[in-house]
């Protein structure tokens, strides 16, 4: 695997069910990010972790919980979701203080019914 | 708070041709810009990094140019293919925090 990896690609979920996301980077990346991207909206920062600490949490509704268990790993779990949270959920990496190039997963397409 | 907007939201040219796509910011203040191409339903993929000390960078048919105290950026692309039909983005990475800051994008279309 090389990148980065996102699972699942597509995810239909009930206002009810809880769900996580999974991002994985094979680039020995320091950062690792959330973001959302809705339809005819620029893309929204979520969240940035940095060494495994969050550094921003751009006042995500907390029925989005980040997880970041090591440097390579990112999830985000997801419950009591609206049908506004419908979206493309990308996930990315960098290395902050190296080149900084954002390098995006494939993202996630979530329908909330 | 920083704004990015582009300019124009949709494009639709000949194959052949040689085309210019501009990015807008509000604040200066940025330690770089990058532009993306995104195909529908799938990522982003990076195609050029300008650091904020640098004028320009160029990759193949791509050359980007930076004017930070005007706060512009155009990415040029050279002779169009339909393989270059896509979404275009920039973003700046802002001095404070760790945030990239995108704009809407344009949607470029190349036809055969």
């Amino acid at each position: 695997e090389t990148g980065v990896t996102q699972t699942p690609r597509h995810l239909v979920m009930g206002m009810t069910n809880k769900k996580s996301l999974k991002c994985e980077q094979h680039l020995g990346h320091n950062a690792m990010y959330w973001y959302k991207q809705s339809a005819k909206k620029p893309l929204e920062l979520m969240f940035v972790y940095n060494f495994k600490e969050q550094t921003e949490n751009n006042s995500v509704p907390s029925r989005f919980s980040p997880e970041c268990p090591n440097s390579s790993h990112l999830f985000l779990h997801l419950h009591t979701l609206q049908p506004e949270d419908s979206a493309l959920y990308l996930c990315a990496s960098s290395q902050v203080g190296g080149t900084d190039v954002l390098t995006f997963g494939a993202g996630s397409r979530l329908t909330v019914l | 708070k920083q704004e990015v907007t582009q300019i124009p939201a949709a494009l639709s040219v000949p194959e052949g041709e040689n085309l210019v796509l501009n990015c807008s910011f509000t604040d200066s203040a940025i330690y770089n810009l990058q532009w993306f191409r995104q195909d529908p339903g799938k990522g982003l993929t990076s195609l050029l990094l300008i650091q904020s000390s640098q004028r320009e960078q160029t990759s193949g048919r791509l050359n980007a140019s930076l004017d930070k105290s005007s706060g512009r950026s155009t990415l040029y692309i050279a002779a169009s293919q339909p393989g270059d039909s896509a979404t275009y983005l920039c973003a700046v990475r802002e001095l404070s925090g760790q945030n990239f800051v995108f704009g809407p994008g344009t949607r470029l279309s190349v036809l055969p």
